[in-house]
């Protein structure tokens, strides 16, 4: 298993300001993926953060709204770029602790308490 | 479209009650399906990774079940407690579109345990 730290827990924004989130992990893990729930819709995967090279983003999600490092193999920050009403959202950071290549389908996801972010 | 359905959206039971809800998803590309229980101002805490047709899990009062053809898990809950109040989330494991597959979630169904 693996134990997540995020920060900030909550934050109230202004419009058009940016914000980042930061994710630590106890222990080196593979896979390190941002998460996002906006107010009654599913939890949905924005990308996965990769070591060391650009993150692989989902569709509807670019590099220019959602930043995202990961400098190592424990830790990893999501930027909410030039916000709006409608990035008020829970973020959250999850970890698969290894990957298997012939069953990464049965990886349990573990994660973090999420980052509650209200722009106004 | 890649949509996981999950019913009801809220349930409200008395202590000692038990209960189940239901999670549905595409039975085409199934991969694999996991179940997360999601307490308030908590991470969301993995139950359950199912992955064959009439496969059965257990965990102390909590059991799942799968049916991978007709694209549906259920969730039930023995002897509800009030420490059993949470968002239960079912989440496919797809593949689609060329990647290499990602966990798709439902909107989960909130369960509260009245003492």
């Amino acid at each position: 298993s693996a134990v997540i730290s995020q920060k900030p827990s909550r934050d109230i924004c202004q419009r058009g300001t940016s914000l980042t989130i930061q994710c630590q992990v106890d222990s080196q893990v593979t896979m390190m993926f941002w998460y996002r729930q906006q107010p009654g819709q599913s939890l949905t995967l924005i990308a996965t953060a990769n070591q060391g090279s650009e993150a692989t983003y989902e569709s509807g999600f670019v590099i220019d709204k959602f930043p995202i490092s990961r400098p190592n193999l424990t830790f990893s920050t999501l930027t909410v770029s030039n916000m709006s009403p409608e990035d008020s959202s829970i973020y959250l950071c999850s970890v698969e602790v290894e990957r298997t290549p012939t069953a990464l389908y049965q990886e349990t996801q573990y994660f973090g308490p999420g980052t509650r972010l209200l722009v106004l | 479209i890649l949509n996981v359905e999950q019913s009801p959206q809220s349930l409200h039971v008395q202590e000692g009650d038990s209960t189940n809800f239901t999670c549905s998803f595409p039975s085409s590309n199934f991969y694999a399906l996991h179940w997360y229980r999601w307490e308030t101002a908590k991470s969301p805490e993995a139950l359950f990774v199912m992955t064959l047709n009439g496969d059965e899990k257990k965990k102390g009062r909590i059991s799942a079940t799968l049916n991978t053809k007709e694209g549906y898990s259920y969730l039930y809950i023995k002897g509800s407690q009030p420490e059993d109040s949470a968002t239960y989330l079912c989440a496919c494991f797809m593949n689609y579109g060329g990647s290499q597959g990602n966990l798709i979630f439902g909107k989960g169904t909130k369960l509260s345990v009245k003492p």
